[in-house]
């Protein structure tokens, strides 16, 4: 069974530009997350979907993020325009409903460079 | 401001020895916490998790020991081996989040380095 693959692994722009990451989660699993790890610091949560829904998207930093879930099948997370400070890695999670212990699978990560 | 902190952020240890990661948290409504350990260029894999209602949780070599009343947890791993080399994750469920929930509020990691 395929695990969290996340698109693309790594990433170098320009301050000003845009970048879009995606990512899979594992087949079947209605609940996605992304969370960020900013420079060695804590991983921290970004947003929640259950299936094509945010239902929590309280940890995004501004709205330079923009995070979509067409169909409620792959995810995507786009920031524009990007800034130094958004460089880190960004991980994708999912896990099979949002149950307290149910095990979240997460992505190798996308490392984001912003120059 | 921080609620899941690991004040380590490095540890050295023989193999063979015990590993022993600690990890503080200031919200006391947490009530259940996880270890997630991280290999370069992966993502956080679960390790062990513990309910506020236990004190401690063991699974082989790993055992994760809750003081609710100091609000700190620590993992142990015995005996250390070198492949446990790896930065380890402390992490609480997050209490507002409805009950239902897998937000997870992350410490800052310890590298644990196991020497040969």
């Amino acid at each position: 069974e395929a695990g969290v693959t996340q698109f693309p692994s790594h990433s170098v722009i320009e301050k000003g530009q845009t970048v879009t990451l995606r990512c899979d989660p594992i087949s079947g699993h209605d609940n996605l997350y992304w969370y960020r790890r900013v420079m060695g610091k804590e991983i921290k949560f970004l947003l929640h979907f259950v299936k094509e829904s945010k239902q929590d998207e309280s940890g995004m930093p501004n709205n330079r993020f923009l995070a979509e879930r067409t169909g409620g099948t792959y995810s995507t997370l786009k920031v524009q325009p990007a800034e130094l400070e958004d460089s880190g890695v960004y991980f994708c999670a999912s896990s099979q409903d949002g149950r307290l212990g149910n095990t979240i699978y997460f992505g190798e990560g996308s490392w984001l460079t912003v120059v | 401001d921080q609620q899941v902190k690991q004040n380590s952020p490095s540890l050295s240890v023989q193999e063979g020895r015990i590993s022993i990661l600690n990890c503080d948290y200031t919200n006391s409504m947490f009530d259940y916490f996880l270890w997630y350990k991280k290999y370069p260029a992966e993502g956080p894999t679960f390790l062990i998790s513990i309910s506020s209602i236990k004190d401690k949780n063991e699974d082989g070599r790993f055992t994760v020991f809750l003081n609710k009343s100091a609000k700190h947890l620590s993992l142990h791993i015995v005996p250390s081996q070198p492949g446990d080399s790896a930065v380890y994750f402390c992490a609480a469920s997050d209490p507002n989040y409805g009950g239902a929930t897998n937000k997870l509020i992350f410490g800052t990691g310890t590298l644990l380095a196991v020497q040969p």
